[in-house]
């Protein structure tokens, strides 16, 4: 069956250090693979999108690389800063058990960030 | 980028009763909107397929008559938690999506957080 795992236990580094959290899946390809985070009682929020296509993807402190032989994708805070601490959960747009096409997550890494 | 409003953010009700749940698409129309159900510490977990016009499709394990989804807009899609037990009690998020050129991209209500007492 399709899985996607992600790190379950909390990830804790100091503030200006580097984040690289990690995203790994099986019995799949897909076309594209997001990243969202998601605050204490709050829905996620849509962070970035990397095709299959393409090996890296940035946006301001944020980074992503996909590695589609490896069926991985690794997501990186540089400059990290306590306001960075939430869950961040991967996604892939797959097929459910029961054959619908929906978002399916991760089950989401907590990052905390020390001041 | 698209808002999807969730209400109500929070709810208390006793065991028993029935709670409804409102999704809204804001600023585009949605003939899909998806619940998502997660638990303390764990993922959100795919409940049903909310489809404009027609019956909701429910996954595995969720059940259909306890967890009545009623889409009778293209921008409103509603959840009934009907006779709601304590072990209901979680975080209820509505998405919605939009396709566009092959992408999928996800807007997701606020959530809801349902206690049963």
């Amino acid at each position: 069956s399709q899985k996607i795992e992600q790190n379950s236990e909390a990830l804790n580094i100091q503030e200006g250090k580097t984040a690289t959290l990690t995203c790994n899946y099986t019995n799949y390809s897909p076309a594209y693979l997001q990243w969202y985070r998601q605050d204490p009682g709050r829905g996620p929020v849509f962070l970035l999108l990397i095709r299959e296509n393409e090996k890296e993807k940035r946006k301001e402190r944020l980074k992503v690389t996909f590695d589609t032989t490896l069926k991985q994708s690794l997501f990186h805070i540089t400059a990290s800063q306590p306001a960075d601490s939430a869950t961040y959960l991967c996604a892939l747009d797959m097929l459910t058990p029961k054959g619908r096409r929906a978002l399916t997550f991760g089950s989401g890494t907590r990052l905390q960030v020390q001041p | 980028g698209a808002v999807v409003s969730q209400h109500p953010s929070r709810v208390i009700c006793k065991s028993g009763t029935s709670v409804k749940i409102e999704c809204r698409s804001l600023d585009f129309q949605a003939t899909t909107m998806f619940w998502y159900r997660q638990f303390p510490k764990q993922s959100l977990m795919l409940m049903a397929t909310s489809n404009e016009g027609s019956k909701a499709t429910y996954e595995q394990g969720v059940e259909k008559d306890k967890f009545l989804i009623n889409h009778a807009s293209l921008t409103l899609s509603t959840l009934t938690v009907t006779s709601a037990h304590p072990e209901d009690s979680s975080f209820y998020i509505c998405s919605a999506f939009r396709r566009t050129g092959g992408i999928t991209e996800a807007f997701f209500g606020q959530g809801t957080r349902l206690t049963v007492v």
